[in-house]
């Protein structure tokens, strides 16, 4: 089955820790994103990458830092700069090279992290 | 910036009829998603416009105006099972990341 998966489904750290969440994808898509997503905020761009070894800042990077090194994948870390980690985190791909710009984004199932 | 502008909150009784009006700004502007989010879980993709008009889908329809930069996903003969979150998202080019609105919580009451 193709798809996106994001492990693990719950995340638990200490402040203060380094935490990398994971993101894989077998739909053969260049594009992938990391979003925030806090109670009434929406959804918030943290990162995106639009083929491997590329990535760009989105609205919020500050604390966050990511590596494209595979096409499948692109894991997220949070480091002790983020001030408020506690979130829940998704991550996405698409096929920029879809018809007619069509840019459907495809969700993985969520991290939900949670820094005690 | 590209803001996309939608209701916070909206409530409506089983069998009605809800419509959830965005708005997002228009200079560079491809189409418009629109996704289900249920609590806890990942947005799933409803529907997506291109071009003027109204789509249906089902129980679902969504309309575009492009000129207006305006655009509704209208439930009808709603179920409790559609209370979740209804999340708007403009496409201004391919490859860049959506642009998402804060996200509608509907809640459905019997």
């Amino acid at each position: 089955d193709g798809g996106i998966t994001q492990s693990p489904k719950y995340l638990f750290r200490k402040e203060g820790q380094n935490v990398t969440l994971s993101c894989e994808q077998n739909l053969n898509h260049d594009a992938m994103y990391w979003y925030r997503q806090d109670p009434g905020q929406g959804l918030r761009l943290i990162y995106y990458s639009q083929i491997v070894n590329d990535f760009q800042k989105g609205d919020i990077a500050e604390g966050y830092s990511v590596s494209r090194e595979k096409k499948e994948s692109f894991p997220l870390t949070v480091t002790s700069a983020q001030k408020n980690p506690t979130a829940f985190y998704l991550c996405a791909s698409a096929d920029p090279l879809a018809g007619g710009g069509y840019n459907e984004q495809f969700f993985g199932p969520g991290t939900r992290l949670t820094v005690l | 910036g590209q803001n996309i502008d939608q209701p916070t909150e909206m409530t409506a009784t089983e069998g009605a009829i809800v419509q959830i009006n965005c708005t997002y700004q228009t200079s560079g502007f491809n189409g418009l998603f629109w996704y289900q989010q249920h609590a806890g879980e990942a947005p799933t993709f409803l529907s997506y416009n291109v071009l003027d008009g109204l789509e249906e889908k089902g129980r679902f329809s969504s309309f575009l105006s492009r000129s207006k930069g305006y655009s509704y996903l209208l439930l009808k003969e709603l179920q409790m099972k559609d209370s979740a979150s209804y999340l708007c998202a403009a496409n201004y080019q391919a490859g860049t990341a959506l642009i998402f609105g804060k996200g509608t919580t509907l809640s459905v009451s019997s």
